[in-house]
């Protein structure tokens, strides 16, 4: 069965501070993905990446820079975190058909202070 | 500008009704359109998904239906149970099918 895993699973940070979220899949996926949720929002797409060493923004990437240095990983990075940022956090992967079905991870619940 | 909408944004059904879900988009190019369960404390994941050829895909309780011509569809969820109790996602595929929009989300309660 398809696995993604996601570090922290939850971050309390303070306005201002890096955070950088983590995302590991052992699906052998060529695509990974960046979602955050809020409430009344859904899912907006932050970042993805299709291929190691590349990635692509989504729909809502101000604010976060993503880093994908092998096909396993891909990470999420807030250089200057803020409260607007306040959300969970989902990282997908999916196979080389791209978004046809995308297996997420847990989630990460991050807090800006 | 949502270009997926979703309603009602909660609803609540006894133990054995019919939930109906709506979703609605606005490109009309959008040929695939996944449903996506999500628990509480969990990921979505995949429930259930149509292509615009088809106007009516079913699985088990869950069924969608489809019309093209009004951008519409919607989730039926028949015989519900307790465990069904969750938030359900519409999606459709765009980014030349390397990425999902995803709707605001049905909450789903079924009391027994």
């Amino acid at each position: 069965e398809a696995a993604v895993t996601q570090s922290p699973r939850s971050k309390v940070a303070v306005t201002g501070g890096k955070v950088t979220l983590s995302c590991h899949q052992t699906n052998n996926h060529d695509y990974m993905y960046w979602y955050r949720q809020d409430t009344g929002h859904g899912l907006r797409l932050i970042h993805y990446s299709y291929v190691a060493d590349s990635t692509e923004k989504g729909d809502i990437p101000d604010g976060y820079k993503a880093s994908r240095p092998s096909q396993e990983n891909f990470s999420l990075i807030l250089e200057l975190a803020s409260l607007s940022q306040t959300a969970v956090y989902f990282c997908a992967s999916s196979d080389r058909t791209g978004g046809y079905e995308q297996y997420f991870g847990p989630g990460t619940r991050l807090t800006v202070l | 500008q949502q270009q997926v909408r979703q309603s009602p944004q909660s609803l609540t059904v006894w133990e054995g009704e019919t939930a109906i879900l709506n979703c609605s988009y606005e490109d009309s190019t959008f040929n695939y359109f996944p449903w996506y369960q999500q628990f509480p404390g969990e990921g979505p994941a995949l429930l259930i998904s149509i292509r615009s050829v088809s106007d009516k895909k079913e699985d088990g309780r869950f069924t969608i239906f489809f019309n093209k011509r009004e951008k519409k569809l919607s989730l039926h969820i028949t015989d519900s149970q307790p465990g069904d109790s969750a938030t359900y996602f519409c999606a459709v595929l765009y980014q030349g099918g390397r990425a999902l929009i995803f709707g605001t989300g049905t909450t789903v309660s079924v009391s027994p």
